[in-house]
């Protein structure tokens, strides 16, 4: 199976602009999850969507949203850009399995706010 | 809420050394994962963990989910600079709601 594909691997944007990064999760899995990462901050949880609907939100402002079309795919949309938004965006393809419960990991989002 | 904590926070040690790092929680998990994330990758997993008392060897690491299943280790034995890297540990409960993730343990293997 081909694992978890995200686009564009690096973005550069302006204070003030918007963006839509894009997320494949393995085939068949329906859950993607979203994370935010900064070296101070850690992984931080923005939402969870399964079968096209937001199961999970973390606490983040309404800036940043997110969808999930009906082949799973995912985007995830951060408005009105500011430069604490530097951050890697990962996202994760949910596998639940009897009392296991894994995240696959995509290789991220490296976006940069200048 | 959940919480994970790992320690130590930064680890820096010579090649052929041992080493351990915890992941501690008053919560109990119903399975706990380990990853190992590269500069600039995504975080990569490396085992599950899901009954309590459980130990699971991969190579030179072993991980054990503690008896109460609130806690976790990661042992490696004669480490090498290809395992350096941010090690991080994440529980899940039995819900659907997200996994909670430990801010990580940052390994640096010198040759």
């Amino acid at each position: 199976k081909a694992g978890v594909t995200q686009t564009p691997r690096y973005l550069i944007k302006t204070r003030g602009q918007q963006v839509t990064l894009s997320c494949s999760p393995i085939s068949g899995h329906r859950s993607v999850s979203w994370y935010q990462q900064t070296p101070g901050q850690g992984l931080q949880f923005l939402f969870e969507y399964f079968s096209e609907t937001q199961r999970n939100k973390g606490n983040f402002p309404g800036r940043f949203s997110g969808r999930q079309f009906s082949n799973s795919r995912s985007e995830m949309n951060v408005s009105t850009l500011e430069l604490g938004d530097s951050a890697l965006y990962l996202c994760a393809s949910r596998e639940t399995s009897g009392f296991t419960d894994t995240q696959y990991f995509g290789p991220g989002t490296r976006l940069t706010v200048l | 809420t959940q919480l994970l904590e790992q320690s130590p926070q930064f680890l820096s040690i010579q090649e052929g050394e041992n080493l351990t790092v915890y992941c501690n929680s008053s919560s109990v998990f119903s399975s706990l994962q380990w990853y190992r994330q590269e500069p600039g990758e995504g975080p990569v997993l490396l085992v599950t963990v899901v009954t309590g008392g459980e130990v699971k060897k991969l190579k030179r690491l072993t991980f054990q989910f503690g008896d109460a299943r609130k806690d976790s280790s990661l042992h490696i034995t004669a480490a090498q600079p290809g395992d350096t890297g941010l090690y991080l540990c994440a529980g899940a409960d039995s819900g659907n709601t997200p996994l909670v993730f430990g801010k990580g343990t940052r390994l640096s293997v010198i040759a």
